[in-house]
């Protein structure tokens, strides 16, 4: 079965820390998505990494993709309030049974910085 | 550039009910995914139609059905309403379809009473 793992689900950070999500995937897929959800709103798309060792920066959130590993991380420099929110990493389903593809989620990281 | 646009954005049904969801891609895109978002389940594939077809399907029972018109446009529908498909109904564009970056639309909250 195609699992997508993150961790931790649940993250409070102080503003101007540092912190790292992690997303650990079980395909073979060599693309790995990066989402931002703010409450009842919907998903923005953050990151597009495309190859293992892609590496992508806005901001204060930065994402890599190490293939070999099946490991993304979303990494968060010094922390403000305006980065609350979840975050999901997604993977293509693609190469999953052979169907023509659809992004399978992560449980999401809900990140709260507080002041 | 309009992004995706969903109608209705809130809806309360009782069980066995039907609904039908309504979601236009950005303009040019050819591919619509549906996607449900519940808090326990999380976010789970529904379908996703290209150029009218329906290349692929999700793990649900056969209540979820859908389609997609001419102009890209897309419907779902779940009939016979139960409880538990209370959740967020999102709909996503893509260009190529398939696996690849989508734009979410701000989603249908359905409530079965």
């Amino acid at each position: 079965e195609l699992k997508v793992e993150q961790n931790p689900l649940f993250l409070s950070m102080q503003e101007g820390k540092n912190y790292t999500i992690y997303c650990n995937y079980s395909t073979t897929s060599d693309r790995l998505y990066w989402y931002r959800q703010d409450p009842g709103k919907s998903l923005e798309s953050l990151f597009v990494l495309l190859s293992n060792g892609a590496v992508k920066q806005e901001g204060r959130l930065m994402a890599s993709l190490d293939t070999k590993a099946r490991l993304s991380t979303l990494h968060i420099t010094a922390a403000v309030h305006d980065l609350s929110a979840t975050y999901f990493c997604a993977v293509d389903g693609f190469t999953y049974g052979g169907s023509q593809g659809n992004l399978i989620f992560g449980k999401g990281t809900k990140l709260s910085v507080k002041p | 550039k309009a992004g995706v646009t969903q109608t209705p954005r809130y809806l309360i049904k009782t069980r066995g009910q039907q609904v039908t969801l309504s979601c236009s891609p950005i303009s040019g895109h050819r591919s619509v995914s549906w996607y449900q978002q519940t808090p326990g389940q999380g976010l789970q594939f529904l379908f996703e139609y290209f150029s009218e077809t329906q290349r692929n399907k999700g793990n649900f029972p056969g209540r979820f059905s859908g389609r997609q018109f001419s102009n890209s446009r897309s419907e779902m529908n779940v009939s016979t309403l139960e409880l538990g498909d209370s959740a967020l109904y999102l709909c996503a564009s893509s260009l190529l379809g398939g696996a690849g970056e989508l734009f979410f639309g701000e989603g249908s909250r359905l409530t079965v009473l």
